[in-house]
């Protein structure tokens, strides 16, 4: 089974904070993409990768960065958390037209 | 420019009751893929089925059947004798290649909120 992890489930942060939000799979898959789930709007796509260090901006990615340093990990980043970064996050990774995703973290930022 | 439209934001039934689920969806491309995912509580994004374009048989699979009708650009989803398990959130999506042609992008719709009664 494809296995896509991420590092926490739950976070509170506070305004100007540095976030890290840290996603592994287990698959060897090439894509990983990041998206931030608003309810009334669905999943938005924040920035993907479909190699290490390639990276590309999603629909969404102001205010965001990402980091692909090993096949396996994919990190986003936020430089500055604002209020407005509240929201829960999800981690997919594809093989063949399918995204496998992570169980999500949900972001409260103070 | 991709979108996908579920225009049920809530929906409640009564258990055994059978449900649809619509969706339709905007693309130039010729060919994509269409998706259904159900999101229960826990919050995991459970993958349901994929269908590509070109392949417009309708499928089933146990108490779920999808309705896949490129004439209205629609990929509707059919809950039969609904359980209580089933409250869920369910999202379509739609996956193009992007731009640049690196990798496929899904667009999601909003999301219909499945709500089963006992």
């Amino acid at each position: 089974d494809v296995k896509v992890t991420q590092s926490s489930r739950y976070l509170v942060k506070r305004t100007g904070e540095k976030v890290f939000l840290e996603c592994v799979q287990d698959m060897d898959h090439e894509n990983m993409f990041w998206y931030r789930q608003d309810p009334g709007l669905g999943l938005r796509l924040i920035y993907f990768s479909y190699d290490v260090k390639m990276k590309e901006k999603g629909d969404i990615p102001e205010g965001y960065s990402v980091s692909r340093e090993k096949k396996e990990r994919f990190s986003l980043i936020l430089e500055s958390a604002s209020t407005n970064q509240t929201s829960m996050y999800l981690c997919a990774s594809s093989f063949r037209n399918e995204q496998f995703f992570g169980p999500g973290t949900r972001l409260t930022v103070l | 420019a991709q979108k996908v439209t579920q225009a049920q934001t809530e929906i409640s039934v009564v258990e055994k009751e059978d449900v649809t689920l619509d969706c339709v969806y905007e693309t130039r491309d010729t060919t994509y893929y269409l998706f259904w995912y159900k999101q229960p509580p826990s919050g995991e994004l459970v993958f349901l089925i994929r269908r590509n374009s070109f392949d417009e048989q309708n499928e089933i699979s146990g108490r779920y059947s999808w309705n896949f009708q490129k004439s209205t650009s629609s990929f509707n989803f059919t809950i039969t004798a609904s359980q209580v398990v089933d409250s869920a959130v369910y999202f379509c999506a739609l996956s193009v290649y992007l731009s640049s042609g690196s990798a496929r992008q899904l667009t999601f719709g909003s999301g219909t909120q499945l709500t089963v009664l006992p």
